[in-house]
């Protein structure tokens, strides 16, 4: 059973770099056969997805912060990171990583628990 | 930007079928996939490609797709079905691979 975990400062200071941390396990993050996710949901607010990596390097952003996100791996670490530059208030949310299987379908089968981003200062 | 419209808001009694619609001018080319959120978790996938139920989710959660719009129905709502349900699909040019409905509260009164 596949098991995805955020973790990461709870506080960034406006116009810093949020960075952030999904660890895999139950799982290679090396497969293949799976695209990760960084997913963000404002307090009592809906879900955005913020972009996607796959393997081969492919990355895709959300267009609307596509300047300024980074989405990488560490595949000896079997982890997933989420770099948000310049953020602002608006960046608060709970950040989720998940998982899409490959194929024709896009769908998040699994999810991380989610953790709390605060920009303030 | 591509869009995904939900009602806000929806309330069913008890054992009564319950009908969240999502709509998108992509969808007659685009599969939708729904989510289910409780308060303070992680969504949970209920519906995929349209009408397909992952293992594990009661067969009461079905899904339809009628050209522009897709709908959730939950028949026989129970209490434990209050939650915010999510569409999810994308739009046809590949600009926006994932873009999210903006949620439906359902409440079961």
């Amino acid at each position: 059973q596949v098991q995805l975990q955020e973790s990461g400062p709870g506080l960034v200071k406006p116009s810093q770099t949020l960075s952030l941390i999904c660890t895999v396990s139950g799982g290679s993050i090396s497969s293949g056969s799976y695209y990760w996710s960084w997913i963000r949901q404002p307090a009592g607010k809906g879900l955005e997805w913020i972009g996607r990596f796959y393997i081969s390097g492919i990355t895709n952003y959300n267009p609307s912060l596509k300047s300024r996100v980074t989405i990488s791996v560490d595949t000896s670490k079997n982890q997933l990171s989420l770099k948000l530059s310049s953020v602002t208030a608006a960046d608060t949310a709970v950040f989720y990583c998940a998982r899409t299987p490959v194929g024709p379908e896009y769908y998040f089968d699994y999810w991380g628990q989610g953790t709390l981003v605060t920009v303030s200062s | 930007s591509y869009e995904l419209t939900q009602p806000p808001s929806v309330s069913v009694s008890p054992g009564q079928t319950a009908r969240i619609t999502c709509s998108g001018d992509a969808l007659p080319k685009q599969y939708a996939y729904w989510y289910q959120q409780k308060p303070g978790q992680a969504p949970v996938l209920v519906i995929y490609k349209d009408t397909e139920r992952p293992s594990g989710i009661p067969e009461r959660f079905s899904g339809s797709n009628s050209g522009t719009t897709v709908t959730l129905t939950i028949s026989g709502v129970q209490a434990e079905d209050e939650a915010d349900y999510y569409c999810q699909s994308a739009d046809s040019s590949g600009t926006y691979p994932v873009v999210f409905g903006g949620g439906t509260k359902l409440t079961v009164l």
